[in-house]
């Protein structure tokens, strides 16, 4: 069965400054990666998406992500956030064990961007 | 026009009584999916649909039903709401096979159930 680990439910950090957020899965099979974001009041929209090729994805908004399969990771990140980054972030991971795509999302890191 | 749209967007409703969730799609998508958000847990799949002929349970399906009325329209019934079901849903679709994987999703309907 595949799972998705955020660890940290919070993060806050000072403008302009570089950012982390961390995603750690686990899975059977080869899987897909995403990272989706949530503004306040908003429903999801999809950041960047690992599906195969070069382990450096890159985003929209100035975000990208790095494929680790060793460690299993798809960590997020950004050099330098700005106040409008304030959001929530959900890591998700799809495989198609069994012959179905399956997606399973993370709980979320909120950021919280600090003038 | 968005490409995935909820109705109601807020419902608030009395323990027992029935109500349906409407959800909306015009990217010619045929998976659409339904999910319950709620503080700290993330998203939890409730249904999901393949297909206008293929329905199958997520992992918390239990109070919940639903109905494929056509590609476009995925609708979540709750048959006797509970407080328990107080929660964000949304709805998603997506495409079908390898490099489709992207969701797409709705503004989310917010209901309380008292």
């Amino acid at each position: 069965a595949q799972s998705v680990t955020q660890l940290d439910s919070q993060v806050p950090v000072f403008e302009e400054a570089p950012v982390e957020l961390r995603c750690n899965y686990s899975s059977s099979v080869s899987v897909y990666l995403f990272w989706y974001v949530q503004y306040p009041n908003q429903g999801l929209q999809l950041l960047l998406k690992y599906l195969s090729g070069s382990t450096l994805v890159k985003g929209i908004n100035g975000f990208e992500a790095e494929f680790n399969k060793s460690q299993t990771s798809f960590h997020l990140r950004k050099p330098s956030v700005h106040i409008s980054d304030t959001a929530e972030y959900f890591c998700a991971v799809s495989d198609y064990s069994g012959g179905y795509q399956k997606v399973t999302f993370g709980t979320g890191t909120k950021l919280q961007v600090i003038p | 026009d968005a490409d995935v749209t909820q109705t109601p967007r807020n419902r608030i409703t009395k323990t027992g009584k029935r109500i349906m969730l409407e959800c909306s799609q015009t990217k010619g998508h045929d998976r659409m999916y339904w999910y319950r958000q709620d503080p700290g847990l993330g998203l939890r799949l409730i249904y999901y649909s393949f297909d206008v002929k293929d329905i199958n349970k997520g992992e918390i399906s239990d109070g919940y039903s639903v109905s494929r009325q056509a590609q476009a329209k995925f609708s979540l019934s709750l048959e006797s709401a509970i407080p328990n079901q107080t929660a964000l849903y949304f709805c998603a679709t997506s495409g079908a096979g390898v490099g489709q994987e992207t969701q797409y999703f709705g503004p989310g309907t917010r209901l309380l159930v008292l």
